[in-house]
């Protein structure tokens, strides 16, 4: 079945420092990739994503490339705020009769000081 | 526009206790889903409703679960009898149903967290 790796956390990091954060997966087809954000006390959202191979995916400065040939879809972000500090979740979904249905990765957190 | 929002925020039960969460969606939005996150697993898919027809409940792990969504605005997730692996936080999500691709954009609630002692 479909999965998605995430790299484990958590992540401690200066403020302005480079953040990255594996993700691989596994799927049938080709799925569209996706990284939500979860911020303290909040719902998950929708940071970025990518429907097909090579599209690099970016949103408040963190960026992720769909790799078909490594299956990856690895976040960077080149300089981390303390704003940024929140649990971080690959998702990829399949479509055809997972219509809808994402597929996460068990979550990163990332913790950036001051 | 409200977003998704659900109820309670927090609970706290015995096993063998009922307990039923509720989702309400954006309004407008007809695919709705469930999901769950066990402590610092991933975040499992439950079920997924358009409209009021349960599209795909693949991921309903027992019988102790029952999901409706009665004239396809709300949503419940009851469960009874609650055991102790049902803890965790559930999610509820919802899109529109738009043609033309698999994947809409999911917009999440905040999550009930359930503990079963």
């Amino acid at each position: 079945g479909d999965s998605v790796t995430q790299m484990e956390g958590p992540v401690t990091l200066s403020e302005e420092a480079f953040l990255t954060i594996n993700c691989t997966y596994t799927a049938t087809g080709y799925p569209s990739l996706f990284w939500y954000v979860q911020y303290p006390g909040e719902g998950l959202q929708l940071l970025l994503k990518a429907t097909k191979a090579d599209d690099k995916g970016s949103n408040k400065g963190f960026e992720a490339t769909y790799r078909k040939e490594t299956t990856s879809f690895h976040l960077e972000k080149g300089s981390v705020q303390v704003s940024d500090s929140a649990v971080y979740f690959c998702a990829l979904c399949a479509g055809g009769t997972s219509y809808g249905k994402l597929t996460f990765g068990q979550g990163t957190i990332l913790t950036v000081h001051p | 526009e409200a977003g998704v929002t659900q109820f309670p925020s927090h609970s706290v039960i015995e096993k063998g206790q009922t307990v039923t969460l509720r989702c309400d969606p954006i309004s407008g939005h007809d695919n709705l889903y469930w999901y769950r996150r066990v402590m610092g697993k991933e975040i499992k898919f439950l079920l997924h409703f358009v409209k009021e027809s349960k599209q795909d409940e693949s991921g309903m792990p027992n019988n102790r679960f029952l999901a409706e969504r009665t004239g396809g605005t709300y949503s419940t997730l009851k469960v009874q009898p609650a055991e102790l692996e049902d803890s965790g936080v559930y999610f509820c999500a919802s899109s529109q149903l738009l043609r033309g691709g698999p994947y809409n954009e999911q917009f999440f609630g905040p999550g009930t967290r359930l503990t079963v002692l």
